[in-house]
């Protein structure tokens, strides 16, 4: 199956750092990519759809000024985590696929596990 | 009501049980069906997409009921390599063309021997 890589896998920041995650389709072209935050026990919350060329769609309830994406290309999405606060610790995974088809797979990053102190 | 609701469990069951998941979506509009495994502080993986006329993987039965609005994942003779979680996803389509996946919080499946 495609791979997608995300990247750093983990990171430990101080409180009011920035954060940026990187999320590559490596064997295929994406036009849209997701970000998920799933915090333990619970299920995978979407964040954001990521288009490239254009700007994210955000969730209710997510901040586009503190979770600031860029899809700059067909490849490569990013995720930046601004001004992080200990409630932003979570597992934030990125997802992958040709949305012209319905039931094309989602292919998924090995996540990030952000932890603030 | 959630937009996808699954029972987390968890599924306490012996090796070769037989064990069954509903999970329950609210979008009657819903257009595509799946179920992912989850391995603890691991990314989801597809396990099987669910098609109208239900599917079958080896030990694995997926089935939709759209009248009801529901799916469910039918796992036969169970390993203790299928512990994980199992996360039902539903996808509808938005204002734009996308179709946007919604994931259920996920069912714990624990298998002794």
């Amino acid at each position: 199956g495609a791979v997608v890589s995300q990247h750093p896998s983990w990171v430990i920041c101080k409180s009011g750092t920035s954060v940026k995650i990187e999320c590559r389709s490596l064997d295929f072209q994406a036009t849209t990519m997701f970000w998920y935050r799933q915090f333990p026990k619970q299920s995978l919350m979407l964040m954001a759809t990521s288009n490239e060329g254009s700007k994210a769609t955000y969730e209710q309830g997510v901040e586009k000024d503190k979770f600031l994406i860029n899809h700059a290309s067909l490849t490569l999405s990013t995720l930046t985590v601004t001004s992080a606060h200990p409630e932003d610790s979570s597992f934030y995974i990125c997802s992958a696929s040709d949305l012209a088809d319905s039931y094309n797979e989602q292919f998924f990053g090995p996540g990030t596990r952000l932890t603030v102190l | 009501r959630k937009e996808v609701e699954q029972d987390p469990g968890p599924f306490n069951v012996p090796e070769g049980a037989t064990v069954a998941f509903n999970c329950t979506y609210s979008n009657s509009a819903s257009q595509s069906f799946f179920w992912y495994r989850q391995d603890c502080r691991k990314e989801p993986k597809l396990l099987m997409s669910v098609y109208s006329s239900g599917n079958e993987d080896g030990r694995f039965t997926a089935q939709l009921n759209r009248a009801s609005q529901y799916i469910s994942l039918l796992i036969r003779d169970s390993k203790l390599s299928d512990s994980a979680t199992y996360l039902c996803v539903v996808k509808g389509r938005r204002a734009g063309g996308s179709y946007i996946p919604t994931f259920g919080r996920g069912t714990s499946l624990i298998v002794h021997p």
